[in-house]
């Protein structure tokens, strides 16, 4: 098994919707999860950390993490063509200083 | 200069040049990392420093090496590459004490290898 997976997509929703970005893992110990987004040609950026179960909002964009099944999710509501990006999930394995990045999903937001 | 910034941004070299790519952070963290982003594939872990010493290789070829000669500044110097090494180089930097660190990249080099 992976151990960050990601539908690498693209997913595509219209201007004004939300968008659902998803996101498992594999060790159990994780503690941190992180969302980034990286805009063609461009550097990774932080969008949301979550640390506990249940959801994280921040502006547009809510967090849902539920470790006993080992998923975390974005949810990106009122979906703007701006946000037509990859969107990557990371985490650091426990204990360590690696952080494990999934191949990310790409989202179009069609005007 | 705020963030981490990296130099150069765009490096094309031959596969008997030797470069170096500089990474440098004004965040004070204590730890930072080299990242290597090829096309389609996620971002893989090269190296990461923790107090200026190397913890983790994450079997990365000896053409690559990387040096910390402080906590602000990290270089990865480059010797006889292949072409498949082309690929988006990134530096990170974090605060490592809480276990919920956030990583910080700079802007990247995009690197050609002829």
């Amino acid at each position: 098994q992976k151990e960050v997976e990601q539908n690498s997509g693209p997913l595509s929703v219209p201007e004004g919707a939300i968008a659902s970005l998803n996101c498992t893992y594999s060790d159990r110990g994780s503690q941190s999860f992180f969302w980034y987004r990286q805009y063609s040609g461009k550097s990774p950026e932080l969008i949301m950390s979550i640390y506990s179960n249940g959801d994280k909002e921040d502006g547009r964009f809510t967090a849902q993490l539920n470790k006993a099944s080992q998923y975390v999710s974005l949810l990106i509501r009122d979906s703007q063509p701006s946000d037509s990006a990859t969107y990557l999930c990371a985490l650091p394995y426990s204990g360590t200083y690696k952080y494990i990045f999934g191949t990310g999903t790409r989202l179009k937001v069609l005007a | 200069e705020t963030g981490v910034t990296q130099t150069p941004r765009h490096l094309v070299m031959g596969m008997t040049n030797k470069k170096s790519l500089k990474c440098e952070q004004h965040l004070g963290h204590n730890a930072m990392y080299w990242y290597k982003q090829s096309a389609k594939k996620p971002l893989e872990l090269m190296f990461v420093y923790s107090l200026e010493e190397r913890v983790e290789n994450n079997s990365v070829p000896s053409r690559f090496s990387p040096e910390c000669p402080n906590s602000s500044h990290l270089f990865l110097h480059l010797h006889t590459l292949q072409p498949e090494d082309s690929a988006l180089y990134l530096c990170a930097s974090s605060q490592e004490e809480t276990g919920k660190e956030t990583q910080y990249f700079g802007p990247g080099t995009r690197l050609l290898v002829l």
